[in-house]
């Protein structure tokens, strides 16, 4: 079967850093998404890797190892707005996504 | 650009009644739209895949005659809950695939709200 796992929640300070780990088993892959959720809102795009390595965007980064299965999500100098729930996604080989449970990340000041 | 919209944001209804949602491509050419249900503190889960001028496909479990679905065409697809019920009560999502585009692509509408009394 599928599968897609993610700690259910991380607590973390304002101001520092934290990495969320998502591991999964699909059948085939066509890129793994991070997306960040606000409660009651829909999931806004945040990086898409298919290659192994780092993706850095602005405070984000995003890491790839297609061989172990694994990525992980990487924010930097966290502020209070990042508090949301974190998905990973994993595209198959029929191009549908396959979601993870969701991390929700808690800021503390 | 890539804007999805979703009509209406959120919907209260009597048990038995039947409510029908929209998703539109308001900026591009959607030929595949796919439906999602979320349920508190949980994943999003895909209910059924819907493309243009086609038959929607349905995921295991999802029934296809309660979630009725019309993609008549490139930038609206419809979802209509049949019969509503309490526990159909939920956050449903669409997003839309862009043609052209890169198959990795999906645009995420804002989503609706359903309460079923």
């Amino acid at each position: 079967g599928q599968n897609i796992d993610q700690p259910t929640e991380m607590t973390a300070t304002e101001g520092a850093i934290v990495q969320i780990n998502c591991t999964y088993q699909t059948s085939g892959f066509n890129g793994l998404f991070w997306y960040q959720q606000h409660a009651g809102e829909a999931p806004t795009f945040l990086s898409y890797n298919v290659l192994d390595g780092l993706e850095e965007k602005g405070r984000f980064s995003s890491f790839l190892s297609r061989s172990k299965g694994y990525s992980y999500l990487l924010l930097k100098e966290l502020q209070m707005k990042d508090s949301a729930s974190y998905l990973c996604a994993v595209m198959d080989s029929n191009y549908q996504l396959i979601w993870g449970a969701g991390t929700k990340l808690i800021i503390k000041p | 650009g890539a804007v999805v919209s979703q009509h209406p944001s959120w919907v209260i209804c009597k048990s038995g009644t039947s409510v029908k949602i929209e998703c539109r491509s308001l900026d591009f050419q959607a030929t595949t739209m796919f439906w999602y249900r979320q349920f508190p503190k949980q994943s999003l889960m895909l209910m059924a895949t819907s493309n243009e001028g086609s038959k929607a496909t349905y995921e295991q479990g999802v029934e296809k005659d309660k979630f009725l679905i019309n993609h008549a065409s490139l930038t609206l697809s419809t979802l209509t809950v049949t019969s509503a019920h309490p526990e159909d009560s939920s956050f449903y999502i669409c997003s839309a695939r862009p043609l052209p585009g890169d198959y990795n692509e999906q645009f995420f509408g804002p989503g609706t709200r359903l309460t079923v009394l």
